[in-house]
């Protein structure tokens, strides 16, 4: 089946630093890649959707410049959390799309703990 | 909009007991519908999917079927087993499929 990966899986910073997710399409060209967070106990929040090649599109209330998506790949899009505050501590999973109407595939997930 | 509400956990069950989710959704046109689950410390997992009325779908035992006269896609399994302990989310994807809308999860705890 698909396979989608995510890195690192465990984060931890201090609050001002800017931190990186990756998230990749193992075997497996993705054209929307998607990025939620989920807090404890909580259901999935999407926060944005990105395209390869083009600017994400985020949700409402959702900080674009606090949350930097690059989609510049088929295989490969990151999420920066710039600028980190323990309020951004959260479990950050995304998912991939291999095309429209396709199966969204998870990622195992990246805790992230801002001190 | 479309929203997806599932009964809230968590659900206790003993060993070989039979479980069910409950789970509605309101949606405008065909969408299709989706159970994932959740271990902890993980990411999701599909588990079974639906795309169209009477539908079922079926994967590891458990099974749904989308009935549209009823907005319903309950999970069922007939008898569950430890290692069926997870949140389990039912999910909706709008006309066009790329966008997800989950309900808020349902905690399975089996004892042994």
């Amino acid at each position: 089946g698909a396979v989608v990966s995510q890195h690192p899986s465990r984060v931890i910073c201090k609050s001002g630093t800017s931190v990186k997710i990756e998230c990749r399409s193992l075997d497996f060209q993705a054209t929307t890649m998607f990025w939620y967070r989920q807090f404890p106990k909580q259901s999935l929040m999407l926060m944005a959707t990105s395209n390869e090649g083009s600017k994400a599109t985020y949700e409402q209330g959702v900080e674009k410049d606090k949350f930097l998506i690059n989609h510049a790949s088929l295989t490969l899009s990151t999420l920066t959390v710039t600028s980190a505050h323990p309020e951004d501590s959260s479990f950050y999973i995304c998912s991939a799309m291999a095309s429209v109407g396709e199966t969204q595939y998870f990622g195992p997930g990246t805790r992230l703990l801002v001190l | 909009g479309n929203s997806v509400t599932q009964m809230e956990g968590p659900v206790t069950l003993s060993e070989e007991a039979f479980l069910t989710i409950n789970c509605t959704y309101t949606a405008t046109g065909y969408p299709s519908l989706f159970w994932y689950v959740q271990y902890p410390g993980e990411g999701l997992q599909l588990l079974l999917k639906a795309t169209k009325a009477d539908d079922k779908g079926s994967n590891k035992g458990f099974e749904a079927t989308y009935r549209k006269e009823t907005t319903s896609f309950h999970l069922e399994k007939g008898s569950v087993q430890v290692s069926d302990s997870a949140v389990y989310f039912c999910a909706l994807a709008n006309n066009a499929g790329n966008m997800l809308t989950f309900g808020g999860g349902t905690r399975l705890m089996v004892k042994p």
